[in-house]
């Protein structure tokens, strides 16, 4: 079965500052990886997503990841952190079968942004 | 396009009372999603639908917890009776592809 572990409960950036964000994954053969981020009271909205093909995938918002299969991750970076972007970020992984499957998400990562 | 409708947006019960939450998909989306989010996790899928019928509901408590596809298009998921332990946040999802796209959610607390 598929799982997802992000190590970073919360992080804390200054607006204007870098962002990486991680996730790790467990799948036997290459994953969906999609990256979600939840405002307050919102559901979830879909960043980025990778199934094939090139291992640097933008997204919107500015955001943009990389699959890297060695290190079974799939980071999610943002070169210049805006306020609004304080939110919860979700990684999750779904099988690849080539049609719509389940979600498999990690615990999430809680970024505050400080002004 | 409209995107995927839940209601109600907010729900408290006592425990060992029944409740039902409602979600109306993307026109056209065959895979319906019913997600639970407990504070502080993500989320995690409870039942699949493709169309009218259950892909996958391995991880639905089914002693308390149903749920239904209608002519494959909106959905009710059922708690009957609730417990402490079932407040969270329920999603609901759909998908045409391989796409999911989110409703707002319906936060339940149990009292």
């Amino acid at each position: 079965a598929q799982s997802v572990t992000q190590p970073d409960i919360h992080i804390t950036v200054s607006e204007g500052a870098s962002l990486e964000l991680r996730c790790n994954y467990s799948y036997g053969a290459t994953p969906y990886l999609f990256w979600y981020v939840q405002s307050p009271g919102q559901g979830l909205q879909l960043l980025l997503k990778y199934f094939s093909g090139d291992t640097l995938v933008q997204g919107i918002k500015g955001f943009e990841a990389e699959f890297k299969r060695s290190q079974s991750s799939f980071n999610l970076r943002k070169p210049s952190v805006h306020w609004s972007d304080a939110a919860e970020y979700f990684c999750a992984v779904a099988a690849n079968t080539g049609t719509a499957s389940k979600l498999t998400f990690g615990t999430g990562t809680r970024l505050q942004v400080t002004l | 396009e409209a995107g995927v409708a839940q209601s109600p947006r907010y729900k408290i019960i006592e425990k060992r009372q029944s409740v039902a939450f409602w979600c109306n998909p993307i026109s056209g989306h065959a895979t319906l999603y019913w997600y639970q989010q407990i504070l502080g996790q993500g989320p995690k899928l409870l039942i699949q639908f493709q169309n009218n019928g259950v892909v996958d509901d391995s991880q639905l408590p089914k002693d308390r917890f149903s749920a239904e596809r209608l002519k494959g298009v909106d959905s009710t998921l059922k708690i009957q009776p609730a417990k402490l332990e079932d407040s969270a946040v329920y999603l609901c999802a759909s998908s045409a592809r391989t796409e999911a796209f989110f409703g707002q959610g319906t936060r339940l607390t149990v009292v």
